[in-house]
């Protein structure tokens, strides 16, 4: 059964300390794309990658930083830089069509993440 | 500025009536609209979407209406049901890939049995 798995649900880390999210899709999309979303708000853009080593800043990428070496995974790493970081970070992925057509995400099922 | 907004932050619907969700945005260059439902602790899941070149696209009991000029769009729900109670996105992109749609901040939608 396709879909995208992120890890772990539930992460507590100190301040001050890196943490690196997991996420993993086995439904061969070429892009995904890390969000997040905070109480009562959207979600926003952290980080996107329409192919295997290339990826781009969203919109808050401030703090935060991706790699892309596998078609597979794209995993999120929350810096000590990241002044805000607690919040709900969702993983998708989407099919990158190169006439720039337009297909839905497909979403995980986030990862909570709370640094005290 | 937000791009995209959806005033109502919740919406409490009888079950078997028409529930309505609204969505406006701000960007002329968005021509590509979704929504997508999200239960508490799950990611989002793709609903339905619509081009600018139409008006309207239904999906079963998902209606979703575009009016370009207003820069409004809507979601109609008929007939709601208790499973339909989460919260919805509107989401917008320009002519690209959607994965950099820009998200308004949800409706919760609550049908009561």
């Amino acid at each position: 059964d396709g879909g995208i798995t992120q890890s772990p649900k539930y992460l507590f880390r100190k301040e001050g300390q890196n943490v690196t999210l997991s996420c993993e899709q086995n439904l061969n999309h070429d892009a995904m794309y890390w969000y997040r979303q905070d109480p009562g708000q959207g979600l926003r853009l952290i980080y996107y990658s329409q192919i295997v080593n290339d990826f781009q800043k969203g919109d808050i990428a401030e703090g935060y930083s991706v790699s892309r070496e596998k078609k597979e995974s794209f995993p999120l790493t929350v810096t000590s830089a990241q002044k805000n970081p607690t919040a709900f970070y969702l993983c998708a992925s989407s099919i990158a069509n190169p006439w720039g057509l337009n297909s839905p995400l497909h979403f995980g099922n986030g990862t909570r993440l709370t640094v005290t | 500025d937000q791009q995209v907004k959806q005033n109502s932050p919740s919406l409490s619907v009888q079950e078997g009536r028409i529930s309505i969700l609204n969505c406006d945005y701000t960007n002329s260059m968005f021509d590509y609209f979704l929504w997508y439902k999200k239960y508490p602790a799950e990611g989002p899941t793709f609903l339905i979407s619509i081009s600018s070149i139409k008006d309207k696209n239904e999906d079963g009991r998902f209606t979703v209406f575009l009016n370009k000029s207003a820069k409004h769009l809507s979601l109609h729900i008929v007939p709601s049901q208790p499973g339909d109670s989460a919260v919805y996105f509107c989401a917008a992109s320009g002519n690209t890939n959607a994965g950099k749609s820009t998200f308004g901040d949800g409706t919760t939608l609550t049908v009561k049995p």
